[in-house]
């Protein structure tokens, strides 16, 4: 089953410009949704998360955007670079529950390019 | 400060044969985590722990089992490997269940 989609699957952008990557959930019970971002040959790495009582969250040029009526979360990168270029997955979980549905589901990831 | 450790790196198998893949971590995290990932497919979780003596089955279990028999380790074993398996494979672990997820290295497995 795949409860968090995410798009597009590819991204080339030029160096200097706007990476927009989008995820939806569909399990209104999600509380926690982590953005990882992983480089050839390593593991995935939180990037950064965000909890649905705020609609935005920014660590430098990385930006959360989350919709709750709309089901949907986005990962903004700002002034993208070369050093950017890796594969970034959203992730979806439930933050107070301890059964199975307190994992991470991931969404099946994008690969984004920076050209210099 | 090692994390998590996954061994081996890479792997070929042939079909039929068995093997453990290893994850161990030095975090005294309490939840511990089995994933594969496959082009265009993400990350699926195969198996989990919440602790010593714990385990359940995550999205992609059959044909794979673990123990946890302490904190740190968390081994995945493949018990008659098929080419379905043909993945790369990541450990992870965290201090409770859905907090930052720490990744090992990966296992690149082949099955031939």
């Amino acid at each position: 089953q795949q409860q968090v989609k995410q798009s597009p699957q590819s991204l080339i952008v030029q160096k200097g410009g706007i990476s927009i990557i989008n995820c939806a959930y569909e399990n209104t019970a999600f509380d926690y949704f982590p953005w990882y971002q992983q480089f050839p040959g390593k593991g995935p790495a939180l990037l950064i998360a965000i909890r649905p009582d705020v609609s935005e969250k920014k660590e430098g040029r990385f930006t959360i955007s989350f919709n709750k009526s709309a089901k949907q979360f986005s990962l903004h990168i700002m002034d993208s670079q070369p050093g950017d270029s890796a594969t970034y997955f959203c992730a979806a979980s439930i933050r107070y529950y301890g059964g199975s549905q307190g994992n991470l589901i991931f969404g099946k990831g994008t690969k984004l390019s920076v050209k210099p | 400060n090692a994390g998590v450790t996954q061994t081996p790196k890479f792997q070929v198998l042939k079909t039929g044969q068995s093997m453990t893949l290893q994850c161990a971590q030095d975090m005294n995290h309490e939840y511990m985590s089995w994933y594969r990932q496959d082009p265009g497919m993400g990350l699926r979780l195969i198996h989990y722990s919440v602790g010593a003596g714990i385990t359940d089955q995550g999205e992609v279990p059959n044909g794979y089992n673990v123990s946890r028999s302490t904190t740190e380790d968390f081994p995945l074993r493949l018990l008659s490997a098929a080419p379905s398996q043909t993945s790369v494979y990541f450990c992870a672990s965290s201090s409770v269940m859905n907090t930052e997820a720490f990744f090992g290295q990966g296992t690149r497995l082949t099955v031939v």
